[in-house]
């Protein structure tokens, strides 16, 4: 099985910074999925092919990697963004997602 | 509208049997690959199982035996049956829908509110 790792599990920040978070596959994957979810709600997709934003998803969400090392970026936080974030894989099945990342109010 | 209901989740006891359904609307299941996923506080997003609209299924090992996943077509509604349910399948069961083409993106675009399975004696 791919084993996704993401780091880290949390970070506190202010309206306005940029945050990064990073997703580390196992095993080199041709590309990654990110979503967002917020407190008792599904999944929201993000970004699919590692970088490819879902429509209507904001341009400040950006997606970059390759092989093994995958990064999120929102460049400029805002206060709808607080939330956990999930990296997943579909390379090979069993599809994996990494463990979240909380994106708290600082 | 392009969305998913889930319903059937509840409370069983170990060893039990428990079928979730996923009524979708906006688009036919037969023609689009998709999933079912679970979600625990201590897990976190765990995959279940797939289903192709060819009809291919796929499972994680954990469930493997145990949790078939089919479509009704004609109803637009895609199943889990869970069989010998344990404490360890307690979890928030989502179904999902592949976005576009699974082969270009490997992503899920449309998720179900969520059924709340609880396993316990």
């Amino acid at each position: 099985d791919i084993q996704m790792t993401q780091f880290p599990s949390s970070v506190s920040a202010s309206v306005g910074d940029r945050v990064t978070i990073t997703c580390r596959a196992s095993q080199g994957i041709s590309w990654l999925a990110w979503y967002q979810q917020k407190p008792g709600k599904a999944p929201k997709l993000l970004i699919y092919g590692t970088s490819t934003l879902q429509s209507g998803v904001p341009s400040r969400f950006s997606g970059s990697g390759s092989g093994t090392d995958f990064t999120l970026t929102i460049s400029s936080l805002q206060p709808e963004d607080f939330a956990t974030y999930h990296c997943q894989q579909a390379n090979s099945f069993p599809l994996t997602f990494g463990g979240g990342t909380k994106v708290e109010i600082k | 509208e392009v969305q998913l209901v889930e319903t059937g989740g509840g409370f069983i006891q170990p060893g039990g049997s428990l079928r979730l359904s996923c009524a979708a609307s906006g688009f036919s299941v037969s023609r689009k690959y998709m999933s079912w996923v679970r979600q625990t506080p201590g897990r976190g997003l765990e995959w279940v199982s797939m289903v192709y609209s060819s009809g291919t299924t796929y499972y994680t090992d954990s469930v493997k035996g145990r949790f078939t996943i089919s479509r009704d077509n004609s109803n637009n509604v895609m199943y889990l049956q869970m069989n010998s349910l344990r404490d360890e399948d307690t979890a928030v069961y989502y179904c999902a829908k592949a976005a576009g083409e699974w082969t270009e993106t490997g992503a899920f675009d449309i998720w179900g509110q969520g059924a709340m399975v609880i396993v316990s004696s």
